[in-house]
C-alpha cells in the first residue's frame, strides 16, 4: 500500500476485555514499531520488530501486552484484560530497514488506533 | 521525566502570520533531531531531520534550527496557512543507530482565518 495502515481506527472496550490491533506496514519495510500515545502526550516506544523477530519489547507496560508479526509483514498488538489506563492511541510505524541506517531508518507512521476502555 | 520539552504547549495565530516553536532537550548522547507534524487523527509526518553538525534545515515554509551546544531547537513557520493547524512534535534520537525515538509532548498550533 501507499502508507502504513491500521485497523480498527477506533475501538471501545469494556474493562477486562481483550483487544487486538492490526498494523499493515508499507510493503517491503523490514522494521516495524509500536508506540502508545496518551492524550496530550508524545508517543512512547512499546516494541520493535525486524522481520518476524521481536528484538525489543522493553516498552510494553505489562505482561497483558503482547505483539506479534509472524510472517514479517502484518503485525498485531494484543492487550489482554484491558484496563482504563490502557486508553490511548496506539501508533504503528515502519521503516525500510532500520539496521541499514541513513534514510532507511526513517520511520513512517500509521494513523493510529484510538482505544477507549470503559 | 521528559527529556524533550516543548513550548508553548499551544498557540493560536492568524493566517499569514509567522510563528516559532521551541524544543529543549536533555538527551545525551545526541544523534539527531526531527520535527514531526501530526494532524488530528493522523500519525506523525516528518518535516525535518538534523544531525548534531547541522544548524538549520528547511522544508518549504518550515525552517528548523539546532544549537547542539545549548541543546535547543526551533521550528519556524512562515506565512502560516489554515492547513498548518496541527500538533508539532520534536523528536530526539539518543545515539547513532538507535530506533528509540524520544518524543516531546508537542505544541498544538491553531491557525485562524
Amino acid at each position: 500500500g501507499a502508507g502504513v495502515s491500521q485497523s480498527p481506527r477506533y475501538k471501545v472496550a469494556k474493562r477486562g476485555q481483550d483487544v487486538a490491533l492490526r498494523c499493515d506496514p508499507i510493503s517491503g519495510h523490514v522494521s516495524l514499531f509500536w508506540y502508545q500515545q496518551a492524550l496530550g502526550q508524545g508517543p512512547e516506544f512499546l516494541t520493535y520488530f525486524q522481520n518476524e523477530a521481536q528484538l525489543d519489547k522493553s516498552g510494553l507496560p505489562s505482561d497483558r501486552f503482547f505483539a506479534e508479526r509472524p510472517e514479517g509483514s502484518v503485525s498485531t498488538l494484543k492487550i489482554q484484560r484491558t484496563q482504563q489506563e490502557d486508553s490511548a492511541v496506539y501508533l504503528c510505524a515502519s521503516s525500510l530497514d532500520f539496521r541499514a541506517g541513513g534514510s532507511y531508518n526513517e520511520q513512517f507512521f500509521g494513523p493510529g488506533t484510538r482505544l477507549t476502555v470503559l | 521525566k521528559n527529556q524533550v520539552e516543548q513550548s508553548p504547549q499551544s498557540l493560536i495565530i492568524l493566517e499569514g502570520k509567522n510563528c516559532t516553536l521551541q524544543c529543549n532537550y536533555t538527551v545525551s548522547p545526541f544523534s539527531n533531531l526531527r520535527w514531526y507534524k501530526q494532524d488530528t487523527g493522523r500519525g506523525p509526518v516528518s518535516l525535518t531531520i538534523m544531525t548534531f553538525s547541522e544548524n538549520t534545515k528547511s522544508n518549504g515554509r518550515y525552517t528548523a534550527t539546532l544549537d547542539a551546544d545549548t541543546k535547543q531547537s526551533s521550528l519556524h513557520i512562515t506565512a502560516s496557512q489554515l492547513s498548518d493547524s496541527a500538533s508539532y512534535i520534536c523528536v530526539v534520537s539518543a545515539q547513532l543507530g538507535t530506533y528509540k525515538y524520544i518524543f516531546g509532548t508537542g505544541t498544538r498550533l491553531k491557525v485562524l482565518a
